[in-house]
């Protein structure tokens, strides 16, 4: 079965601290992945995502993320930290064998930043 | 550019009561989605299409309906509403190429 995984509920960091968010993913083949963000009571925001190429993807806002293959990893990064970053973060997989552009989400990793 | 834009943001629903969630999009997409967002579980898809009059059911369809007559509209039909429909709902739209554009959500509480 294909599921996505974010490992941590919360993480907490100290602006200007490196901020990481971790997402592994069970899909067969090479998928899509991609990374929201979302504000309280507002929609998701895109921030970058990976279809093929470098493993190394700059997004929206500073993020990047680095894909790895062998660990079927997609973690979120930033190098240093704003409290403005405090949100819920989603990772999300696009099956190869989709077309039709189905989303599967992890459950969400609350970011906070403290000043 | 309006992208992704649905009605109403806020509902109260009494169990058995039905309404209809609005979505449209302005970016000429043919792929359209419904999920719905409970806390700590991620997004569940619930239905979504690929383009007008072709509609398909997701991972959680039940007690919803939709239907696509025009590229732009989406709407998502809740027929007597329950308790576990209490959650937020977003409208997604893509092509097939793109990353998905997400609605601001629809939170809607069934009591």
């Amino acid at each position: 079965a294909q599921s996505v995984a974010q490992p941590e509920d919360q993480v907490n960091v100290a602006e200007g601290n490196p901020l990481t968010v971790k997402c592994t993913y069970s899909v067969s083949g090479n998928p899509y992945l991609f990374w929201y963000v979302q504000y309280p009571n507002r929609g998701l925001q895109f921030l970058l995502k990976y279809i093929t190429g470098d493993n190394l993807v700059k997004g929206s806002y500073g993020f990047e993320a680095e894909f790895n293959k062998s660990q079927t990893s997609f973690h979120l990064k930033k190098p240093s930290a704003l409290v403005s970053d405090s949100a819920l973060y989603f990772c999300a997989v696009r099956p190869p064998t989709d077309s039709w552009g189905k989303l599967q989400f992890g459950a969400g990793t609350q970011v906070v930043v403290t000043p | 550019n309006a992208g992704v834009t649905q009605t109403p943001k806020f509902r109260i629903l009494k169990i058995g009561q039905s309404m209809t969630l609005q979505c449209a999009q302005d970016m000429n997409h043919n792929y359209m989605y419904w999920y719905r967002q409970d806390p700590g579980m991620g997004l569940k898809l619930i239905y979504y299409s690929v383009g007008a009059g072709i509609t398909d059911k997701g991972e959680v369809p039940n007690g919803y309906n939709v239907s696509r007559s025009t590229t732009e509209d989406f709407p998502l039909r809740l027929e007597l509403a329950a308790p576990s429909q209490t959650s937020v709902y977003f409208c997604a739209s893509s092509t097939a190429a793109s990353e998905a554009f997400f609605g601001q959500g629809t939170r809607l509480t069934v009591v």
